[in-house]
């Protein structure tokens, strides 16, 4: 049962233009989400998190929107750089746990 | 900083062996490590999570007694894959978070290869 989900396994932008990654997840009782940026052979990087009480939350070119009635989140790169290729991963966790649910990955392409 | 380490980063280890991963924060007190393990294109599993001296949750199907943890201190946490067999190769990754916070700070992973 996967209740995190990235539909999207691949994803291609040309560099200066937006990237927008989803995300979907089941659980009602998540209530903290995160974004993590993997390269090959290497662990994630925490790239921006977001409270379930806010529905924005903006970190220079990232931004997360957290749709809590969808059920939906997403992460916006703008504007979008080469070096930001790599795989992106959506996590949440519940209130009073501090397991991380992760879903399956996006890879992002930018290109020149 | 919050910078977590592993060692070693790749192993290869002959099947029946038993190998020791170690996961090391560098500049913090983690006061909960967790270990995940993710198969080439797919998601990280959470395998297991340690608090500092006392036992590890392991997750639904994974084998306690395979996959050893041990969290000596606040800084260190380590896996054993006891009796490796080929199916135990995998990228195997460490986090830690700090007291009171909920981002998880990754270590480089570890890829084990078992023959």
């Amino acid at each position: 049962d996967q209740q995190v989900k990235q539909n999207s396994p691949s994803l291609s932008v040309q560099e200066g233009r937006i990237s927008i990654l989803n995300c979907d997840y089941t659980n009602s009782m998540f209530d903290y989400f995160l974004w993590y940026k993997k390269y090959p052979a290497e662990g994630p990087t925490f790239l921006i998190s977001i409270s379930s009480i806010k529905d924005k939350n903006e970190d220079g070119r990232f931004t997360v929107f957290l749709n809590k009635s969808a059920k939906h989140l997403s992460l916006h790169i703008v504007p979008s750089q080469p070096g930001d290729s790599a795989v992106y991963f959506c996590a949440a966790s519940a209130e009073a746990t501090d397991k991380l649910i992760f879903g399956t990955g996006t890879r992002l392409q930018v290109f020149p | 900083g919050a910078v977590v380490s592993q060692h070693p980063s790749w192993v290869i280890c002959k099947s029946g062996t038993s190998v020791k991963i170690e996961c090391r924060s560098l500049d913090f007190q983690a006061t909960t490590m967790f270990w995940y393990r993710q198969f080439p294109k797919q998601s990280l599993m959470l395998m297991a999570t340690s608090n500092e001296g006392s036992k590890a949750t392991y997750e639904q199907g994974v084998e306690k007694d395979k996959f050893l943890i041990n969290h000596a201190s606040l800084t260190l946490s380590t896996l054993t894959v006891t009796s490796a067999h080929p199916e135990d190769s995998s990228f195997y990754i460490c986090s830690a978070t700090r007291q009171g916070g909920y981002e998880q700070y990754f270590g480089p992973g570890t890829r084990l290869t078992v023959t």
